[in-house]
């Protein structure tokens, strides 16, 4: 178990919705990064927040949108979703702000676009 | 360009058998750090191990060996006598000194383990 914890675990919804994915990091770490895996692209990097902020931003959408909370829990929303969305969003938290130190992944959250 | 390259898609080994996992990285930093994780079937992603461009000793941790080797920009993982819970998808990852860059992964490497 690495901490970190992901809900849903399974997500399900039609074309057109928006959902929320939510994040608890392991207690103490201040970064929270947002990841997609997809058959095709692999793990790709989404956003990374750091005590409240955001601090680096990768291949996010524009209908993607992310935040962390004062309690540092981090939720990632995703509206008018695509088939093409489809995909396990993994969170993983560290507990500097550098990306070059280990990062700890909760379970992900599988979210099926039908 | 950042990049990691694991070559191999899929491989396919007898219990106990050694294996090895390629990765080779491209970076102009030099300065850098290289990392390891594995998906099991379980979907979780589990850190291995974390080694610093400057620390080319080879790290052996019970079945689980590293060898590091700057002149190939290769950091590739052997598995000893490997095992059916072996069996998992395996990342090579790459990250920066600089900025706050996370992790930029390979493509994977799946590990089948046939008993």
């Amino acid at each position: 178990d690495s901490g970190v914890t992901q809900t849903p675990k399974h997500l399900i919804t039609a074309t057109g919705q928006r959902v929320t994915l939510r994040c608890s990091p392991r207690s103490g770490d201040l970064s929270v990064y947002w990841y997609q895996q997809s058959l095709d692209q692999g793990l790709q990097f989404l956003i990374q927040y750091y005590n409240g902020e955001e601090r680096a931003k990768g291949n996010i959408l524009e209908r993607f949108s992310a935040q962390q909370f004062p309690d540092l829990h981090s939720e990632l929303n995703l509206s008018s979703l695509e088939l093409g969305d489809s995909a396990l969003y993994f969170c993983a938290s560290s507990v500097y702000l550098r990306g070059n130190t280990e990062a700890f992944f909760g379970q992900g959250t599988r979210l099926t676009v039908v | 360009a950042q990049k990691v390259t694991q070559a191999q898609t899929e491989i396919s080994v007898v219990e106990k058998e050694d294996v090895t996992l390629d990765c080779v990285y491209e970076t102009r930093d030099t300065t850098y750090y290289l990392f390891w994780y594995k998906q099991p079937p379980s979907g979780e992603l589990v850190f291995l191990i974390r080694r610093n461009s400057f620390d080319e000793q080879n790290e052996i941790s019970g079945r689980y060996s590293w060898n590091f080797q700057k002149s190939t920009s290769s950091f590739n993982f052997t598995i000893t006598a490997s095992q059916v819970v072996d069996s998992a998808v395996y990342f090579c990852a790459l990250a920066f000194d600089s900025g706050n860059t996370p992790l930029v992964f390979g493509k994977g490497t799946r590990l089948s383990v046939i008993a």
